[in-house]
């Protein structure tokens, strides 16, 4: 069971938009704005897609966005492109006793 | 560019130790201010953060593996190391080598297979 929740899959038609959701504490997610998100196609390594909640590193196009309230983040695609489908993880920075990170599950993002 | 480059045994056998390597190029472990960590994903599984290191060595460590895992930072040779015990086939995996900063990983290894199995 991962730490951060987020929905199994989502999807939509070219040129919508999608919003992914990552549920978690006050430990990380609601407790930091250490929020990252990645993307991941099949065989590949994941790629940084989101950093410090909104950030995009360049490179990444605008039509990926990051948000943040209360305990969950979110990650949106708009404008939809065929090559958006892969796997979308979302990540953060977490203290209980100690300081470390934690993933959500994923979520596989099929472009209709 | 920043490299990171995994290294290490591709099949270990349960109970024993997973050791690896991983060698960063294009930049220097010991100039800089970010921590270098591992990451896994099981086959078919999602990603799993393991440990991480600073330059002077602090480490973190995921509280559940905290037990059996060391990372560690060699800055003469540009590399940082993880170090596994008493693994099981729950430990098969891709692991990743990435470079760190806020908790977010800007640059990744390939990612090398470990396969646990007798």
């Amino acid at each position: 069971q991962s730490a951060l929740t987020q929905p199994p899959s989502a999807s939509g038609s070219p040129g919508q938009s999608v919003t992914i959701s990552c549920t978690g504490t006050n430990s990380d997610v609601g407790g930091y704005d250490h929020v990252s998100w990645y993307q991941q196609h099949p065989g590949k390594a994941p790629k940084l897609m989101i950093y410090g909640v909104t950030k995009r590193p360049s490179g990444v196009p605008d039509r990926f966005s990051g948000s943040k309230s209360g305990n969950t983040a979110s990650l949106t695609v708009s404008g939809l492109q065929a090559e958006d489908e892969a796997d979308y993880y979302c990540c953060s920075y977490a203290k209980t006793d100690t300081s470390h990170v934690v993933f959500g599950g994923g979520t596989k993002l099929t472009v209709l | 560019q920043l490299q990171l480059q995994e290294s290490g045994p591709g099949l270990v056998k349960p109970s024993e130790t997973l050791s690896l390597t991983c060698s960063v190029s294009g930049g220097s472990i010991s100039d800089s201010d970010y921590h270098w960590a591992w990451i896994r994903q099981p086959p078919g599984k999602g990603l799993e953060w393991i440990a991480s290191v600073f330059r002077s060595g602090v480490s973190s460590y995921k509280p559940s593996l905290k037990s059996r895992v060391t990372i560690s930072v060699d800055t003469s040779k540009n590399q940082f190391s993880l170090k596994m015990t008493s693994v099981t086939a729950a430990d098969t995996a891709v692991y990743y080598c990435v470079r760190e900063t806020g908790g977010a990983s800007d640059y990744w290894g390939q990612g090398t297979l470990v396969t646990v199995s007798s």
